[in-house]
C-alpha cells in the first residue's frame, strides 16, 4: 500500500538550531514529491517538487533533498517565522497519479 | 483578488441544514480541487475537477456534493451533515489536472452541530 510517513511529528528547536525533517514515502512509482508550509489558520503553501533521487531545491534557509525512499527539508540557522507545520505529499504513477499526503511535521523555532 | 479564495471562512451548521462552500481561483488554473482536512489525520483528497469535468471521487458520502461550473469556480453543496464532518475544507487549484504543485485557499471552518 503506497504510505508517506512524516517524522518527527512535533520539533522544537532554539533560532539558530539547524536540524531535518524526514518524510519516506511506499510508492511503486514516484512521479514526484512536494514539500508544502502551512501556517495556522491558513491553507498549505507550495514550496518544492523533487522528481528523481539525488535532486535537491532551495529556498532561503530550507532545503529539500530525495532519495530513493525518503526525502528530508533541512533548515538551517532557523527563524521564529519559520514556524510552522511542514507537509510531504507524494504522487504515485501506479494509482492514476493519485497525490497522497503525510500528518506533517509541527516544527515550533524559539526565540 | 488574487490566488485562491474561499467563502465563507467559518460555518456552523445543524445536521439538517443545507449549505455551501465556495471557491473561486484567479490563478487562470484548469485544474482545482477539494480537501478535507482534520486534526492529526493527513489531508483527504475529495474531489478533483479538471476542466470542469470531474475526474476523482474518493468515496465521499453524498451529502457532499461538488459543483464546477466553469473553470474559476468550485462549490461544495453540504446537507444533512454528521458531527464527523467538522473539520477544515481547502479548495487548491492547479494550472493542470493532477498536478502535485497546488495552489491552496484559506480554508473553511466548518462546525457541525
Amino acid at each position: 500500500e503506497d504510505q508517506v510517513t512524516q517524522s518527527p511529528e512535533a520539533l522544537r528547536l532554539q533560532e539558530g538550531e539547524s536540524s531535518s525533517l524526514n518524510c519516506s514515502y511506499t510508492v511503486s512509482g514516484l512521479r514526484g514529491l512536494f514539500w508544502y508550509r502551512q501556517d495556522p489558520g491558513k491553507g498549505p503553501e507550495f514550496l518544492f517538487t523533487l522528481y528523481s533521487a539525488g535532486e535537491e531545491k532551495e529556498k532561503e534557509r530550507l532545503k529539500a533533498t530525495l532519495t530513493k525512499k525518503e526525502s528530508f527539508l533541512h533548515i538551517t540557522a532557523p527563524k521564529p517565522e519559520d514556524s510552522a507545520t511542514y507537509l510531504c505529499a507524494v504522487q504515485a504513477t501506479n494509482r492514476d497519479d493519485k497525490i497522497i499526503f503525510g500528518k506533517g511535521t509541527r516544527l515550533h523555532i524559539l526565540p | 483578488e488574487t490566488g485562491v479564495t474561499q467563502t465563507p471562512r467559518h460555518l456552523v451548521m445543524g445536521m439538517t441544514n443545507k449549505k455551501s462552500l465556495k471557491c473561486e481561483q484567479h490563478l487562470g488554473h484548469n485544474a482545482m480541487y477539494w480537501y478535507k482536512q482534520s486534526a492529526k489525520k493527513p489531508l483527504e483528497l475529495m474531489f478533483v475537477y479538471s476542466l470542469e469535468e470531474r475526474v476523482e471521487n474518493n468515496s465521499v458520502p453524498s451529502r457532499f456534493s461538488p459543483e464546477c461550473p466553469n473553470s474559476s469556480h468550485l462549490f461544495l453543496h453540504l446537507h444533512t451533515l454528521q458531527p464527523e464532518d467538522s473539520a477544515l475544507y481547502l479548495c487548491a487549484s492547479s494550472q493542470d489536472g493532477y498536478s502535485g504543485e497546488q495552489f491552496f485557499g484559506p480554508g473553511t471552518r466548518l462546525t457541525v452541530l
